[in-house]
Protein backbone atom coordinates (compact mmCIF):
# COMPACT_ATOMS: atom_id res chain seq x y z
CA UNK A 1 0.00 0.00 0.00
CA UNK A 2 1.02 3.52 0.17
CA UNK A 3 3.96 4.89 2.48
CA UNK A 4 4.02 8.40 2.92
CA UNK A 5 7.13 9.91 4.90
CA UNK A 6 7.00 13.48 6.06
CA UNK A 7 10.51 14.41 6.19
CA UNK A 8 10.76 17.09 9.31
CA UNK A 9 9.31 15.99 12.65
CA UNK A 10 9.59 19.28 13.95
CA UNK A 11 10.63 22.87 12.07
CA UNK A 12 10.82 26.52 14.23
CA UNK A 13 11.38 29.66 12.23
CA UNK A 14 10.94 33.72 12.91
CA UNK A 15 8.38 34.96 12.18
CA UNK A 16 7.92 36.68 8.72
CA UNK A 17 10.03 33.99 7.55
CA UNK A 18 8.84 31.59 4.70
CA UNK A 19 8.50 27.43 6.34
CA UNK A 20 9.26 24.22 4.21
CA UNK A 21 7.61 20.81 4.78
CA UNK A 22 8.71 18.10 2.68
CA UNK A 23 6.68 14.89 1.95
CA UNK A 24 7.55 11.59 -0.30
CA UNK A 25 5.16 8.76 -1.06
CA UNK A 26 5.73 5.80 -2.99
CA UNK A 27 2.77 4.80 -4.69
CA UNK A 28 2.65 6.25 -8.42
CA UNK A 29 -1.01 5.97 -8.44
CA UNK A 30 -1.13 8.56 -5.71
CA UNK A 31 -3.20 11.73 -7.58
CA UNK A 32 -4.44 13.70 -4.93
CA UNK A 33 -2.51 15.47 -2.21
CA UNK A 34 -4.10 17.28 0.75
CA UNK A 35 -2.51 18.88 3.82
CA UNK A 36 -4.13 19.27 6.98
CA UNK A 37 -3.71 21.32 10.48
CA UNK A 38 -3.83 20.52 13.68
CA UNK A 39 -3.96 23.44 16.48
CA UNK A 40 -3.06 22.24 19.65
CA UNK A 41 -5.32 20.25 21.65
CA UNK A 42 -7.45 20.26 18.45
CA UNK A 43 -8.75 18.35 15.50
CA UNK A 44 -7.53 18.77 11.98
CA UNK A 45 -8.81 20.73 9.20
CA UNK A 46 -8.11 21.24 5.76
CA UNK A 47 -5.61 24.05 4.28
CA UNK A 48 -4.91 23.44 0.90
CA UNK A 49 -4.17 20.22 -1.71
CA UNK A 50 -2.96 19.34 -4.89
CA UNK A 51 -3.83 17.32 -7.50
CA UNK A 52 -1.64 15.51 -9.84
CA UNK A 53 -2.77 16.91 -13.21
CA UNK A 54 -0.70 20.79 -11.85
CA UNK A 55 2.52 20.75 -10.31
CA UNK A 56 2.20 24.14 -8.52
CA UNK A 57 -0.82 25.47 -6.02
CA UNK A 58 -1.47 28.67 -4.07
CA UNK A 59 -3.82 29.59 -1.51
CA UNK A 60 -2.80 32.94 -0.16
CA UNK A 61 0.12 32.32 2.14
CA UNK A 62 -0.03 28.80 1.20
CA UNK A 63 1.92 26.78 -1.80
CA UNK A 64 2.13 23.55 -2.55
CA UNK A 65 4.23 21.79 -5.14
CA UNK A 66 4.18 18.71 -6.38
CA UNK A 67 6.84 16.77 -8.47
CA UNK A 68 5.57 13.38 -9.60
CA UNK A 69 8.86 12.44 -11.09
CA UNK A 70 10.25 12.24 -7.87
CA UNK A 71 6.84 11.47 -6.42
CA UNK A 72 7.53 14.59 -3.85
CA UNK A 73 5.62 17.19 -2.82
CA UNK A 74 6.11 20.54 -0.55
CA UNK A 75 4.29 22.77 1.61
CA UNK A 76 5.72 26.57 2.01
CA UNK A 77 4.19 28.74 4.25
CA UNK A 78 5.17 32.55 3.18
CA UNK A 79 5.61 35.44 5.89
CA UNK A 80 4.64 33.23 8.93
CA UNK A 81 2.81 34.14 11.73
CA UNK A 82 2.18 32.80 15.20
CA UNK A 83 -1.12 31.50 14.34
CA UNK A 84 0.28 29.08 11.94
CA UNK A 85 2.19 27.27 14.60
CA UNK A 86 0.54 23.49 14.48
CA UNK A 87 1.27 20.38 13.65
CA UNK A 88 0.57 20.04 9.80
CA UNK A 89 0.24 16.55 7.96
CA UNK A 90 0.42 15.90 4.60
CA UNK A 91 -1.30 12.91 2.89
CA UNK A 92 -1.45 10.82 -0.11
CA UNK A 93 -4.58 9.24 -2.00
CA UNK A 94 -4.67 7.10 -4.68
CA UNK A 95 -6.87 7.54 -7.43
CA UNK A 96 -10.37 5.64 -6.45
CA UNK A 97 -8.84 4.17 -3.54
CA UNK A 98 -10.77 6.78 -1.11
CA UNK A 99 -8.20 5.75 1.57
CA UNK A 100 -5.87 8.78 2.40
CA UNK A 101 -2.27 7.91 3.63
CA UNK A 102 -1.00 10.43 6.31
CA UNK A 103 2.30 11.43 6.65
CA UNK A 104 3.48 11.31 10.68
CA UNK A 105 3.32 15.16 11.22
CA UNK A 106 5.49 18.53 11.53
CA UNK A 107 5.50 20.47 14.62
CA UNK A 108 5.82 23.89 13.69
CA UNK A 109 6.39 26.80 15.81
CA UNK A 110 6.70 30.11 14.54
CA UNK A 111 8.56 32.59 17.22
CA UNK A 112 7.54 35.87 17.55
CA UNK B 1 -22.36 23.69 13.52
CA UNK B 2 -20.08 20.97 13.81
CA UNK B 3 -20.76 18.73 10.60
CA UNK B 4 -19.33 15.39 12.38
CA UNK B 5 -19.49 14.79 15.99
CA UNK B 6 -18.28 12.20 18.46
CA UNK B 7 -18.74 10.77 21.95
CA UNK B 8 -17.63 10.50 24.19
CA UNK B 9 -14.56 13.01 23.72
CA UNK B 10 -13.21 11.47 26.93
CA UNK B 11 -12.99 8.16 28.05
CA UNK B 12 -11.24 5.70 30.91
CA UNK B 13 -11.62 2.25 30.21
CA UNK B 14 -10.59 -1.10 31.95
CA UNK B 15 -8.34 -4.00 30.27
CA UNK B 16 -10.57 -5.99 28.45
CA UNK B 17 -13.46 -3.77 28.93
CA UNK B 18 -15.67 -3.34 25.42
CA UNK B 19 -15.92 0.13 24.47
CA UNK B 20 -18.08 2.25 21.74
CA UNK B 21 -16.95 5.51 19.95
CA UNK B 22 -19.89 6.88 17.86
CA UNK B 23 -19.44 9.13 15.25
CA UNK B 24 -22.12 11.30 13.39
CA UNK B 25 -22.38 13.40 10.53
CA UNK B 26 -24.50 16.09 8.61
CA UNK B 27 -22.26 16.73 5.46
CA UNK B 28 -24.00 14.14 3.50
CA UNK B 29 -21.04 12.05 2.64
CA UNK B 30 -21.06 9.17 1.39
CA UNK B 31 -17.18 7.52 3.02
CA UNK B 32 -16.46 7.58 7.10
CA UNK B 33 -13.15 7.03 8.42
CA UNK B 34 -11.85 5.79 11.94
CA UNK B 35 -8.53 6.87 12.26
CA UNK B 36 -6.23 6.64 15.55
CA UNK B 37 -3.41 9.17 16.42
CA UNK B 38 -0.65 8.34 18.49
CA UNK B 39 3.04 10.70 18.93
CA UNK B 40 5.61 9.54 16.25
CA UNK B 41 2.98 7.17 14.06
CA UNK B 42 0.70 10.51 12.65
CA UNK B 43 -2.58 9.63 11.45
CA UNK B 44 -3.19 5.80 10.91
CA UNK B 45 -6.64 4.26 9.27
CA UNK B 46 -8.53 1.06 11.40
CA UNK B 47 -11.48 1.55 9.64
CA UNK B 48 -13.37 3.09 6.60
CA UNK B 49 -16.99 2.69 5.04
CA UNK B 50 -18.56 4.09 1.55
CA UNK B 51 -22.30 2.92 2.14
CA UNK B 52 -24.55 2.12 4.96
CA UNK B 53 -24.15 -1.31 6.47
CA UNK B 54 -20.69 -2.15 4.54
CA UNK B 55 -17.48 -1.59 6.23
CA UNK B 56 -13.67 -1.93 5.38
CA UNK B 57 -10.46 -2.83 6.72
CA UNK B 58 -8.19 -0.19 6.74
CA UNK B 59 -4.40 -0.35 7.86
CA UNK B 60 -4.81 -1.43 11.58
CA UNK B 61 -7.80 -3.20 11.89
CA UNK B 62 -6.92 -5.60 14.73
CA UNK B 63 -8.99 -5.49 17.80
CA UNK B 64 -11.30 -3.41 16.17
CA UNK B 65 -14.57 -3.71 14.99
CA UNK B 66 -16.59 -0.95 13.12
CA UNK B 67 -20.25 -0.63 12.18
CA UNK B 68 -21.89 1.77 9.85
CA UNK B 69 -25.63 1.24 10.37
CA UNK B 70 -26.70 4.56 8.62
CA UNK B 71 -25.29 7.13 6.42
CA UNK B 72 -24.95 9.64 9.20
CA UNK B 73 -23.11 6.99 11.48
CA UNK B 74 -20.09 4.69 12.13
CA UNK B 75 -19.29 3.65 15.33
CA UNK B 76 -15.63 1.85 16.18
CA UNK B 77 -16.22 -0.46 18.83
CA UNK B 78 -13.23 -2.20 20.84
CA UNK B 79 -14.57 -5.80 21.78
CA UNK B 80 -11.80 -6.12 24.56
CA UNK B 81 -9.81 -2.92 25.53
CA UNK B 82 -6.30 -3.23 25.70
CA UNK B 83 -3.65 -0.79 26.76
CA UNK B 84 -1.91 -0.11 23.53
CA UNK B 85 -5.31 1.07 22.64
CA UNK B 86 -4.96 4.41 24.61
CA UNK B 87 -4.73 6.88 22.11
CA UNK B 88 -6.97 9.56 20.71
CA UNK B 89 -9.29 8.03 17.91
CA UNK B 90 -10.68 10.67 14.98
CA UNK B 91 -14.18 9.95 13.08
CA UNK B 92 -13.75 11.87 9.49
CA UNK B 93 -16.38 12.12 6.47
CA UNK B 94 -15.84 12.73 2.98
CA UNK B 95 -17.39 13.00 -0.38
CA UNK B 96 -17.18 10.57 -3.33
CA UNK B 97 -15.14 12.25 -5.54
CA UNK B 98 -13.37 11.10 -8.64
CA UNK B 99 -9.74 11.17 -7.64
CA UNK B 100 -9.44 12.71 -4.27
CA UNK B 101 -11.45 13.68 -1.29
CA UNK B 102 -11.15 16.12 1.20
CA UNK B 103 -11.86 15.16 4.70
CA UNK B 104 -13.68 16.46 7.46
CA UNK B 105 -12.32 15.72 11.24
CA UNK B 106 -14.67 15.13 14.22
CA UNK B 107 -13.53 16.99 17.35
CA UNK B 108 -11.32 13.46 18.31
CA UNK B 109 -11.78 10.78 21.27
CA UNK B 110 -9.36 10.48 23.89
CA UNK B 111 -9.20 6.87 24.78
CA UNK B 112 -7.29 5.82 28.17
CA UNK B 113 -7.05 2.27 29.07
CA UNK B 114 -6.61 1.55 32.43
Amino acid sequence: GEKVEQHESTLSVREGDSAVINCTYTDTASSYFPWYKQEAGKSLHFVIDIRSNVDRKQSQRLIVLLDKKAKRFSLHITATQPEDSAIYFCAATSGGNYKPTFGKGTSLVVHP
Amino acid sequence: EAAVTQSPRSKVAVTGGKVTLSCHQTNNHDYMYWYRQDTGHGLRLIHYSYVADSTEKGDIPDGYKASRPSQENFSLILELASLSQTAVYFCASSERQGAGNTLYFGEGSRLIVV
